[in-house]
């Protein structure tokens, strides 16, 4: 079955950086782009970033432009994350998710990552 | 970017209710929209997308319906493993855009 699984917990000190890993599985890897998302704690779900793993274009979220990397390794279909600069309000569990497409050009999340909880504390 | 409006944020139901959860766009987005289901401690689950087509294997008492900019999730009879917190997403321009979610109580 389609499978995305991600890397565990992080904890990090302000200003440091780190890199959360999803690995696909189940599905042709570099058909479709994975999207990443995360969620503060008892807070809402804000889109990051988008990665196609067939060119490895990218699509940033205006807010993390600058500090956020998205790659893939396409030879283990895995795709990565990697956020620099740390503050306190990047707390959050991050989630990765398959894009799908419609007809209609329009596109959805499905399925997600189990998420990875990273901690920026001093 | 487009802002997407849920209410009510939360509600309070009984296992048999219907229920009715709407999401408003803040300019239209034709039938862009999805819905997601998350419960605590788990990633969301795809329930709805293009706004009423039902994801395989989602139970059909759920329902979306509804294009421009006003939305509606349906659970015509909620059951026990219903009571989480679903989100509506819209996918018509970038950045996709989520909606603050509507708990769904006891």
């Amino acid at each position: 079955q389609v499978q995305l699984v991600q890397s565990g917990a992080e904890v990090k000190k302000p200003g440091a950086s780190v890199k959360v890993s999803c690995k696909a599985s189940g599905y042709t890897f570099s058909t479709y782009g994975i999207s990443w998302v995360r969620q503060a704690p008892g807070q809402g779900l804000e889109w990051m970033g988008w990665i196609s793993p067939y060119n490895g274009n990218t699509n940033y979220a205006q807010k993390v432009q600058g500090r956020v990397t998205m790659t893939t390794d396409t030879s283990t279909s895995t795709a990565y994350m990697e956020l620099r600069s740390l503050r306190s309000d990047d707390t959050a569990v991050y989630y990765c998710a398959r894009e799908l497409i419609g007809a209609a050009g329009n596109n959805w999340f499905d399925p997600w990552g189990q998420g990875t909880r990273v901690t920026v504390s001093s | 970017d487009i802002q997407m409006t849920q209410s009510p944020s939360s509600l309070s139901a009984s296992v048999g209710d219907r229920v009715t959860i709407t999401c408003r766009a803040s300019q239209s987005i034709s039938s862009y929209l999805n819905w997601y289901q998350q419960k605590p401690g788990k990633a969301p689950k795809l329930l709805i997308y293009a706004a009423s087509s039902l994801q395989s294997g989602v139970p059909s008492r759920f329902s979306g319906s509804g294009s421009g900019t006003d939305f509606t999730l349906t659970i015509s009879s909620l059951q026990p493993e219903d009571f989480a917190t679903y989100y509506c997403q819209q996918s018509y321009s970038s950045p996709p855009t989520f909606g603050q979610g509507t708990t769904v109580e006891i």
